[in-house]
């Protein structure tokens, strides 16, 4: 299996400009993650869908800050507009039943400027 | 929010020596993970231990889980360069959401050759 396939890889942005990160989860597992990392904060959760449908985005930042996941197979993170301390690592993740072991993708290191 | 507390924050050890870090948590849970994460890199999933287990063994790794305490620890023995990473604890929330984890803010172990 591919593991967790996230794009793009890096992105160096302009405060203002809209940021949209995309997640392909490994096949079969029926929860999505999508976490952001900084040496500040570390790591925190922004939303978490199972089976397509958000179940708690109680994390997302702000208005500025929407996921969507249309399908099994695909998860978007956009930032419009975004803001230069939205810079940080985005991290999806997937898992499939319980107990839960998550599967981490590379990341994607944003840098808005 | 955080539920996990990884102690030390940072480690420094020689090779061949053995590295114990630290967890504490504050909530019953399902279940406990320990992470790696390298420099760079997405977190990989290392072990689990449930509620109801005590210790547990993979290769070089030792968990153990004390739910009275509320604590679990992570000991890697015989040390390698390569275990260079920060170490992350994760629980499963008994009445969370199912999936969901609460990861602590990590301790970073380095390694000396």
């Amino acid at each position: 299996d591919a593991g967790v396939i996230q794009s793009p890889r890096h992105e160096v942005t302009e405060m203002g400009q809209e940021v949209t990160l995309r997640c392909k989860p490994i096949s079969g597992h029926n929860s999505l993650f999508w976490y952001r990392q900084t040496m500040m904060r570390g790591l925190e959760l922004l939303i978490y869908f199972n089976n397509n449908v958000p179940i708690d985005d109680s994390g997302m930042p702000e208005d500025r800050f929407s996921a969507k996941m249309p399908n099994a197979s695909f998860s978007t993170l956009k930032i419009q507009p975004s803001e230069p301390r939205d810079s940080a690592v985005y991290f999806c993740a997937s898992s499939k039943g319980a107990p839960s072991t998550q599967y981490f993708g590379p990341g994607t290191r944003l840098l808005v400027l | 929010s955080q539920q996990g507390e990884e102690d030390p924050q940072a480690l420094s050890i020689q090779e061949g020596e053995n590295a114990t870090m630290n967890c504490s948590y504050k909530t019953s849970i399902n279940n406990l993970q320990w992470y790696r994460q390298n420099s760079g890199r997405g977190l990989v999933h290392l072990i689990l231990i449930r509620s109801n287990e005590r210790e547990k063994h993979s290769g070089r790794l030792r968990v153990t889980l004390d739910t009275s305490k509320k604590s679990s620890s992570l000991l890697i023995t015989a040390s390698r360069a390569a275990d260079t990473a920060s170490y992350f604890c994760a629980t499963e929330n008994y009445g969370g959401s199912q999936g969901n984890l609460i990861f602590g803010k990590g301790t970073k172990l380095s390694v000396k050759p």
